[in-house]
């Protein structure tokens, strides 16, 4: 596609209940990022992929969190028995070069009741 | 601990007048300096970087100023334009130093208000 598409772009869960979160990045980006914005903060990094592998996951809260990235392209965010703290603007990016910017989805805005 | 600190929750500028955007940071292993703008409902745009090699780097109406001694960098807009409002955030990496994953650590962000 064109960007990077994030789907739902807004979802309201439950405490305690299981979510996914997808992320469509641009065709032929190796690199893909998650980061995570709560009210009034800049983004947080989550976890980073190449490839199909999690290069590097220290960004992720707790092991409540986990993503997959099975063939190389789409990712999923997972969060498990959610939490009120939970609630954010769950961004997705990729990236196909180690340099400038990356190219951010529009996020899908997490709200746990 | 904040790694990546803008002061100024808000600036509001006249339009045709200069927006200057201010961020400071501690970490010292940064070498790679981003600045991304955000729209509501919509993901960060990058706008404009800079290598720690470099005290200035230029394109168009934005220029980003880098002083590594005081561990500041600065976003310079000129003229501003209504359709500049939005949210920046200044988000260093440490892309030529690190081993990893040239993730970006993010400031809070500044909104800017350009005022027709």
């Amino acid at each position: 596609g064109a960007g990077v598409s994030q789907t739902p772009s807004n979802k309201v869960t439950e405490k305690g209940k299981y979510v996914e979160l997808r992320c469509d990045p641009i065709s032929g980006h190796t690199a893909l990022y998650w980061y995570r914005q709560s009210l009034g903060q800049g983004p947080e990094f989550l976890i980073y992929f190449q490839g199909t592998g999690a290069a590097d996951d220290s960004g992720l809260p707790n092991d409540r969190f986990f993503a997959v990235r099975p063939e190389g392209s789409v990712s999923t965010l997972k969060i498990q028995r959610t939490e009120r703290g939970d609630s954010a603007v769950y961004l997705c990016a990729s990236s196909s070069w180690r340099g400038g910017g990356y190219t951010f989805g529009s996020g899908t805005r997490l709200t746990v009741v | 601990d904040q790694q990546v600190k803008q002061n100024s929750p808000s600036l509001s500028v006249q339009e045709g007048r200069i927006s200057i955007l201010n961020c400071d940071y501690t970490n010292s292993m940064f070498d790679y300096f981003l600045w991304y703008k955000k729209y509501p409902a919509e993901g960060p745009t990058f706008l404009i970087s800079i290598s720690s090699i470099k005290d200035k780097n230029e394109d168009g109406r934005f220029t980003v100023f880098l002083n590594k001694s005081a561990k500041h960098l600065s976003l310079h807009i000129v003229p501003s334009q209504p359709g500049d409002s939005a949210v920046y955030f200044c988000a260093p990496t440490t892309a030529y130093s690190g081993a990893g994953s040239y993730q970006l650590t993010f400031g809070k962000g500044t909104k800017l208000s350009v005022i027709p």
